[in-house]
């Protein structure tokens, strides 16, 4: 079927250096992308967006890249801060449909 | 601007008991869904509400009814509630010709 999903679970940083969070989608027909960060207890909150008709989206200390031919997204954090650390989701919209799905997500812990 | 609000925060329930989750923007956004988010899940949409006047069923919509009651409000009502449905609620909503969702800071319920 159908899916969004992440290769990794858990991901464990240094402070200080660069983090990378993929992200697979197996709908050819999605148009749209997004990530979004959740911290413990509160709700998923936006960072950065992209169409697919781009390939790389620049946010602050946020790059999105979306490579189509091999259906992957990935989000790259510059410079990871303690207050980094949460859960990271990416969500598609599949072409005319009104919502969004999301993946299973992404555990960063920022490691001082 | 408040954004997306929801209450309550937290609610217990006992099994068949019913209950209405609400939720309000301010942003005057066309579009508000419903989600549900399990322990290691992403978030699943229960229903969604296009504009006003108008409700849709999501991926899973069993044991829950909605009520898009004007442009601001969007209620979730549990008529009969069952252990399963032990879940973080979450409520979103989004602009008109655009795809990206902003969240409410969730409930928290618990049905015993």
């Amino acid at each position: 079927g159908e899916s969004v999903g992440l290769h990794l679970p858990t991901l464990s940083v240094q402070e200080g250096d660069n983090s990378i969070i993929n992200c697979a989608y197996s709908n050819s027909a999605s148009d749209y992308f997004i990530w979004y960060k959740q911290e413990s207890g509160k709700g998923p909150q936006f960072i950065i967006d992209i169409r697919s008709n781009m390939d790389k989206r620049q946010g602050q200390r946020v790059t999105v890249l979306l490579n189509k031919t091999v259906k992957h997204l990935s989000l790259q954090i510059a410079a990871t801060q303690p207050g980094d650390s949460a859960v990271y989701f990416c969500a598609e919209r599949k072409g005319g449909a009104n919502n969004l799905f999301f993946g299973t997500g992404t555990r960063l812990t920022v490691i001082p | 601007n408040a954004g997306v609000t929801q209450t309550p925060k937290f609610q217990v329930l006992k099994t068949g008991q019913s209950m209405t989750l609400q939720c309000a923007q301010d942003m005057n956004h066309n579009s508000m869904y419903w989600y549900r988010q399990d322990p290691g899940m992403g978030l699943r949409l229960i229903y969604y509400s296009a504009s006003e006047g108008t409700t849709d069923k999501g991926e899973v919509p069993n044991g829950y009814n909605v009520s898009r009651l004007n442009k601001r409000e969007f209620s979730l009502r549990l008529e009969s509630a069952a252990p399963s449905q032990t879940s973080v609620y979450f409520c979103a909503s989004t602009g008109q010709g655009g795809y990206e969702q902003y969240f409410g800071p969730g409930t928290r319920l618990t049905v015993t």
